[in-house]
């Protein structure tokens, strides 16, 4: 059964500090992996998609990265507009849905 | 350009009462799909629709039907609403080939 986790569930750091969010997936044959952004009361915005093992993509201040077991995002220098929860998903070949995980609920102090 | 569409934004129900939530996107997608997404649950897939004329079941599909009415528009539907249907349901849709979906802004349904 395909399945994502993220972690951690909720993060808070200051504003110049950079960190990492994890999200580990077990999929029979991964399709793609997926990054969202989801500002309260709003619905997902997609930012990533990454296929193979050894790919990175990068938006801004973040990067995000891909194993054959997990991807990273990485935020470098956040700000307070990076405060959000951000969403890992996957899709498995052969498979029209993609599943999600739970998030993590990035805070960026001033 | 707008995208995805939901109507309405907000719902309240009464327990038993039925009602449908409408979704519309002017990306010419071929895919459409409904979701809810519940505090601690993260997005569950209701139902999607690969092409117009195709529908199928997702994770969660007890309690809803859906519509896919044409290319651009996708609905889903309460026929007897429960407590448990209280949600945020977001619709969002994709390019066959592409893989990434784009999600409208969501319903909030609650039911007492």
């Amino acid at each position: 059964e395909d399945q994502v986790t993220q972690s951690p569930e909720a993060l808070r750091l200051q504003e110049g500090e950079s960190s990492s969010l994890n999200c580990s997936y077990t999929v029979s044959g991964l399709r793609g992996l997926f990054w969202y952004r989801q500002d309260p009361g709003k619905g997902p915005e997609f930012l990533f998609t990454l296929y193979s093992a050894g790919e990175e993509k990068e938006k801004e201040r973040l990067k995000a990265t891909l194993t054959k077991k997990e991807s990273f995002l990485h935020i470098t220098a956040p700000k307070p507009e990076d405060s959000a929860t951000y969403l890992c998903a996957v899709q498995g070949i052969g498979d029209d849905k993609i599943i999600f995980g739970k998030g993590t609920r990035l805070h960026i102090l001033p | 350009n707008a995208g995805v569409t939901q109507t309405p934004k907000f719902q309240v129900l009464k327990t038993g009462q039925s009602m449908t939530l409408q979704c519309a996107q002017d990306m010419n997608h071929n895919s459409m799909y409904w979701y809810r997404q519940d505090p601690g649950m993260g997005l569950r897939l209701i139902y999607y629709s690969a092409s117009e004329g195709t529908t199928d079941k997702g994770e969660v599909p007890n309690g809803y039907n859906v519509s896919r009415l044409n290319k651009r528009e996708f609905s889903l539907r309460l026929e007897s609403a429960a407590p448990s249907q209280t949600s945020v349901y977001f619709c969002a849709t994709g390019l066959a080939g592409k893989y990434e979906q784009y999600f409208g802004p969501g319903t909030r349904l609650t039911v007492t």
